[in-house]
């Protein structure tokens, strides 16, 4: 099956700082990727949609300029969180498909500290 | 809009026996997809199962099976035989048939699955 890679799975930041969270397609070309948010024991909240070479579309209440998304190329979408706070402190998944997929392939998953 | 519900928070399954985890769905669109995913503690999404709403065959996986009814928007997923390995939180999602944006996945809150030996 195809395969995503999101790294890092770990990292923990002091407040103030950014972090750059890299989602990469390893064997197919994600035309789409989805970045979501998941706090302890919830559901996924999906927080924006990226097509490559295109503006994400970030999903209401999703701070577009605390969350930038960059998806330059059909195999990686980065995800950074600009000026991290405590409460962003959360674990973040992206998954990507191809136009011609029925489904989306998901990363491992990166669990945020911001300290 | 379309939404995901799933009505049991936590079930429990003893070894080998059966265990059904239930899931409803709203949708105003005739053509869209169906998933179940697994995650384990490691919190990687797992595709167990899908169906596309234009089959009337429900889905099959191995130990995995799903009763699909269109008309009731229901969507419950089986695991027979159940294993340790099992034990996990399962999300039933819903996707539209389009792509782009369209293509997002929406979930339910999950359902915690316990297994016991």
């Amino acid at each position: 099956g195809a395969v995503v890679s999101q790294h890092p799975s770990r990292v923990i930041c002091k407040s103030g700082t950014s972090v750059k969270i890299e989602c990469r397609s390893l064997d197919f070309q994600a035309t789409t990727m989805f970045w979501y948010r998941q706090f302890p024991k919830k559901s996924l909240m999906l927080m924006a949609t990226s097509n490559e070479g295109s503006k994400a579309t970030y999903e209401q209440g999703v701070e577009k300029d605390k969350f930038l998304i960059n998806h330059a190329s059909l195999t990686l979408s980065t995800l950074t969180v600009t000026s991290a706070h405590p409460e962003d402190s959360s674990f973040y998944i992206c998954s990507a498909r191809n136009s011609g997929n029925t489904e989306a392939f998901f990363g491992q998953g990166t669990r945020l500290t911001v300290v | 809009a379309q939404t995901v519900t799933q009505s049991q928070p936590e079930m429990s399954v003893q070894e080998a026996e059966t265990v059904t985890l239930s899931c409803t769905y709203d949708t105003s669109e005739s053509d869209y997809y169906l998933f179940w995913y697994k995650q384990p503690p490691s919190r990687q999404m797992i595709l167990v199962i899908r169906q596309e709403a234009y089959k009337q065959q429900n889905a099959t996986e191995n130990r995995f099976s799903v009763n699909f009814q269109k008309a009731a928007k229901s969507f419950s997923l089986k695991i027979s035989d159940s294993q340790l390995g099992d034990a996990a939180m399962y999300f039933c999602a819903y996707r539209s048939s389009g792509g782009g944006s369209q293509g997002n996945l929406i979930f339910g809150k999950g359902t915690k699955l316990s297994v016991k030996p």
